[in-house]
C-alpha cells in the first residue's frame, strides 16, 4: 500500500522568493512520484514525475524535485516564486509493476504568492 | 485546454434524481478514469477503463456507475446519492492502458451537489 504526506496545507511565499513544497511518501515497493498542479477551477496538470534514472527531475515552470529514497521525499521547488504559481499542488505515488494506474494523492498545498 | 471535456460543469440534484456526467477525450488515448475530489480530503481514484474494459475499481458504491461505449468517452451515471456525494469529479486520461507510470490528462471536473 502507498501513501502520500503533504506538509503544509498552505504556504505563502513573496514573489522571487524560493518555493519548497514537503511530500514524503510511503511505499512497499519501488514508487512512481508524480506531483500536480491544479489552478482554480481547472483539472490537474503534471509538473514532473518521477518513475527511474536520475533522481533530479524537471518540470514544467521551473519547478524541479529530487527523489530522496533515504528520507522517502519528493520536495517541490522553485528558485523564484512567480505570481502565476499560485495554485494547489498535489504529490501522488504508484505502485510500480503491472498495477493499473492507481495513483494516490496527498492532500494538497495550496500555494499563495505575495507581490 | 487539455484535450478533455467534461460537462456539465456544476449540477445539482436530489437524492431521488438521476442523472449523467460525461467526460470525453480528444487525445487518442486508450485510458479514462474517475477521480472524486472532496473538501479537505484527497483524490480518490474511483474506476479506470483501459480499452473500454473496466479494470479497476476502488469499492466504490453501487450508485455510481460507469459506462465507457468506446475510447472517448466516459460516463459516469448517478442515482439515489447521498449528500456525501457532493464533490468535484474529475475525468483524467492516459496515453497507454492505465499503467502507473503514466501521465494522466485531467478534465475541470463536474461540481456535483446533492441535495
Amino acid at each position: 500500500a502507498q501513501s502520500v504526506t503533504q506538509l503544509g496545507s498552505h504556504v505563502s511565499v513573496s514573489e522571487g522568493a524560493l518555493v519548497l513544497l514537503r511530500c514524503n511518501y510511503s511505499s512497499s515497493v519501488p514508487p512512481y512520484l508524480f506531483w500536480y498542479v491544479q489552478y482554480p477551477n481547472q483539472g490537474l496538470q503534471l509538473l514532473l514525475k518521477y518513475t527511474t534514472g536520475a533522481t533530479l527531475v524537471k518540470g514544467i515552470n521551473g519547478f524541479e524535485a529530487e527523489f530522496k529514497k533515504s528520507e522517502t521525499s519528493f520536495h517541490l521547488t522553485k528558485p523564484s516564486a512567480h505570481m502565476s504559481d499560485a495554485a494547489e499542488y498535489f504529490c501522488a505515488v504508484s505502485a510500480g509493476g503491472t498495477s493499473y494506474g492507481k495513483l494516490t494523492f496527498g492532500q494538497g498545498t495550496i500555494l499563495t504568492v505575495h507581490p | 485546454e487539455t484535450g478533455v471535456t467534461q460537462t456539465p460543469r456544476h449540477l445539482v440534484m436530489g437524492m431521488t434524481n438521476k442523472k449523467s456526467l460525461k467526460c470525453e477525450q480528444h487525445l487518442g488515448h486508450n485510458a479514462m478514469y474517475w477521480y472524486k475530489q472532496s473538501a479537505k480530503k484527497p483524490l480518490e481514484l474511483m474506476f479506470v477503463y483501459s480499452l473500454e474494459e473496466r479494470v479497476e475499481n476502488n469499492s466504490v458504491p453501487s450508485r455510481f456507475s460507469p459506462e465507457c461505449p468506446n475510447s472517448s468517452h466516459l460516463f459516469l451515471h448517478l442515482h439515489t446519492l447521498q449528500p456525501e456525494d457532493s464533490a468535484l469529479y474529475l475525468c483524467a486520461s492516459s496515453q497507454g492502458e492505465g499503467r502507473p507510470n503514466e501521465k494522466l490528462f485531467f478534465g475541470s471536473g463536474t461540481q456535483l451537489s446533492v441535495l
